[in-house]
């Protein structure tokens, strides 16, 4: 079974909206990391955010946040305002286990479009 | 401050050939790793190293060797390209303990014809 899942291989939204962008998981460690990174077309990985499985609060960073439902085990990004910028392959992933062995597995990716 | 430098951008190899990607960090972290990025599949982890003389295999390691003689070096070796391994690839490296802060470098395109 996949761990990291991305059900949308392509995402289109106008300039200014928001746009959500799904992610599951599928882990049985209770402690686990879910991160989000955003490959422009130049090809370097960006971190955007990342979320951590005892948190209690929903992480936000900037433009950026993250929908995390622990019993359903999706961890969403919420891109607000969406700018001509943001067009890119975003990527979720998850580490597993608080261990410096641990090891980050990657989602296939959503390709997002921001049309003006 | 370099961060995660990666070389050679682009290569090309012909089937069978050896070649070695390079991948260098100047902010002594312990843990490196080498991915690959192949369209649809996502990035998958190749070898992994906690620290010097430290390295295990990930969840594509076959036809790959590393070996991680110090902090800052991490090369991947590929023995005898072919097609298959035709993909970008990617070195990223953190702290031992702090997840959030994992560099990548730029990426290598590599081309097995």
């Amino acid at each position: 079974a996949q761990k990291i899942t991305q059900t949308q291989p392509g995402m289109f939204v106008q300039e200014k909206e928001a746009v959500t962008l799904d992610c599951t998981y599928d882990t049985s460690d209770p402690s686990y990391g879910l991160f989000w990174y955003k490959q422009p077309s130049s090809g370097e990985m960006i971190f955007l955010i990342y979320q951590g499985s005892y948190d209690q609060q929903n992480a936000t960073e900037g433009r950026y946040s993250l929908n995390f439902q622990k019993a359903r085990k999706s961890a969403n990004l919420v891109i607000s305002a969406s700018q001509l910028g943001d067009s890119a392959m975003y990527f979720c992933a998850m580490r597993e286990g608080v261990s410096g062995y641990s090891t980050l597995t990657f989602g296939k990716g959503t390709m997002l479009l921001v049309s003006p | 401050n370099a961060g995660v430098t990666q070389t050679p951008k682009f290569q090309v190899l012909k089937t069978g050939q050896s070649m070695t990607l390079q991948c260098a960090q100047d902010m002594n972290h312990e843990y490196m790793s080498w991915y690959r990025q192949d369209p649809g599949m996502g990035l998958r982890l190749i070898h992994y190293s906690v620290g010097a003389g430290i390295t295990d295999q990930g969840e594509v390691p076959n036809g790959y060797n590393v070996s991680r003689s110090t902090t800052e070096d991490f090369p991947l070796r590929l023995l005898s390209a072919a097609p298959s391994q035709t993909s970008v690839y990617f070195c990223a490296s953190r702290p031992q303990t702090d997840w959030e802060k994992l560099f990548f470098g730029s990426g290598t395109q590599l081309s097995v014809l």
